[in-house]
């Protein structure tokens, strides 16, 4: 069974803070690490799409880099403001099979 | 562009009622995916469709049945409602070139009670 562990659960930060959190896969039939933003009530967006060891994507104050030979990504906030509160998910792809396995998210709240 | 949409926004079933949940996208994807979303889980794959004319089950099949009625419509069915299947449904789409990594995109969801 394939699974997809996210870390912390929920993370609690003042304004200004930089934050990051984990995302644990599996190491073998590696294909894509997919990093999604969900607001409550909206739909979850796409972040970033990350297929190479060692990648690093940027988007504005977020950044992501992935580690395929050790089965883990990291998601690094800049500076969090209050609208970037949200959870964030993270998806590992399965050989290219477009299948997404969910982890079940880190919940982040910014405090003004 | 209205992306992917998706009816009802919420629906209250007794057990053993049946409904159709119903999905469209105007992005021209190819593929389209049901998801189910649970407290404290990730999401996880029902069905998807490939391409107009395929489907295939995913994590969670069980109880389901779906239509790709054209490229932009993805129907899901639950014959028979239990309790278990209350939840929220996720449909999202994808364009699809069979490269793998490709970003899906989702719509705002349909929450379902079965009481």
């Amino acid at each position: 069974i394939l699974n997809v562990e996210q870390s912390p659960q929920s993370l609690h930060v003042q304004e200004g803070d930089s934050t990051n959190f984990t995302c644990s896969f599996p190491s073998s039939n590696f294909y894509a690490l997919h990093w999604y933003r969900w607001e409550t009530a909206k739909s979850p967006e796409a972040l970033f799409v990350m297929t190479l060891n060692g990648d690093e994507k940027k988007k504005g104050r977020i950044s992501a880099t992935l580690n395929t030979k050790e089965g883990y990504s990291y998601l690094y906030i800049k500076g969090s403001q209050p609208e970037d509160s949200a959870t964030y998910l993270c998806a590992f792809e399965v050989d290219s099979s477009y299948k997404l396995i969910f982890g079940s998210g880190t919940r982040l709240l910014v405090r003004p | 562009n209205a992306g992917v949409t998706q009816t009802p926004k919420f629906q209250v079933l007794k057990t053993g009622q049946s409904m159709t949940l119903q999905c469209a996208q105007d992005m021209n994807h190819n593929s389209m995916y049901w998801y189910r979303q649970d407290p404290g889980m990730g999401l996880r794959l029902i069905y998807y469709s490939a391409s107009e004319g395929t489907t295939d089950k995913g994590e969670v099949p069980n109880g389901y049945n779906v239509s790709r009625l054209n490229k932009r419509e993805f129907s899901l069915r639950l014959e028979s409602a239990a309790p278990s299947q209350t939840s929220v449904y996720f449909c999202a789409s994808s364009e699809f070139e069979g490269l793998g990594g490709e970003t899906q995109y989702f719509g705002p969801g349909t929450r379902l009670l079965v009481l």
